[in-house]
């Protein structure tokens, strides 16, 4: 069965750090691209970073902030969130990409709370 | 980046009717689009990609068309396990941006 398992949320002050990591099972991850989008409470989808092969892309609002990186040694993908802010409170979903953009298989998402 | 607008915003229908939404991008983006329900406290789920292809697995009252800025996703007949949150995203260019989702309930 394909999977993926968000863990390393919480609560956390502003300016703080959290790093994230989306553990995947049932498919060989180093052939997928993988990606972070994340949903503020009661709010739409937003896309957050992607990475594919050696590159990385990032939303303009995390650019310089966040830093998504891969093990595939592990079949982990991480978000390294540094300089948090209260408008980065949100679930966090991982996906993996079946094409470039196109979503097919999520984790169940982790929280992420910024606030003092 | 490339905006996303849906309309409506939030429906209420019958069970057994037809329920369109549409979906327009702020430039051109061929048919890179896809269409996703979201149930709450559940992650999304890709009912459509490239504007049109149904996903494998989904029921094939879910449809989608369009090209270019214009797109449309219907359920032919809507059943009480639709009630969700329908957003449409596009792929053309990063960053992919989603529309701000459609409510869809019962009435």
């Amino acid at each position: 069965e394909v999977r993926l398992l968000e863990s390393g949320g919480g609560l956390v002050q502003p300016g703080g750090s959290l790093r994230l990591s989306c553990a995947a099972s049932g498919f060989t991850f180093s052939s997928y691209a993988m990606t972070w989008v994340r949903q503020a409470p009661g709010k739409g989808l937003e896309w957050v970073s992607s990475s594919s092969g050696e590159s990385t892309y990032y939303a303009d609002s995390v650019k310089g902030r966040f830093t998504i990186s891969r093990d595939n040694s592990k079949n982990t993908l991480y978000l390294q969130m540094n300089s948090l802010r209260a408008d980065d409170t949100a679930l966090y979903f991982c996906a993996q990409d079946r094409v470039s953009g196109t979503y097919v298989v999520w984790g169940q998402g982790t929280l992420v709370t910024v606030s003092s | 980046d490339i905006q996303m607008t849906q309309s409506p915003s939030s429906l209420s229908a019958t069970v057994g009717d037809r329920v369109t939404i549409t979906c327009q991008a702020s430039q051109d983006i061929s048919n890179y689009l896809n269409w996703y329900q979201q149930k709450p406290g559940k992650a999304p789920k890709l009912l459509i990609h490239d504007a049109s292809n149904l996903e494998t697995g989904v029921p094939s009252r879910f449809s989608g068309s369009g090209s270019g800025t214009d797109f449309s996703f219907t359920i032919s007949s809507l059943q009480p396990e639709d009630i969700a949150t329908y957003y449409c995203q596009q792929y053309d260019r990063l960053p992919f941006t989603f529309g701000p989702g459609t409510k869809v309930d019962i009435k």
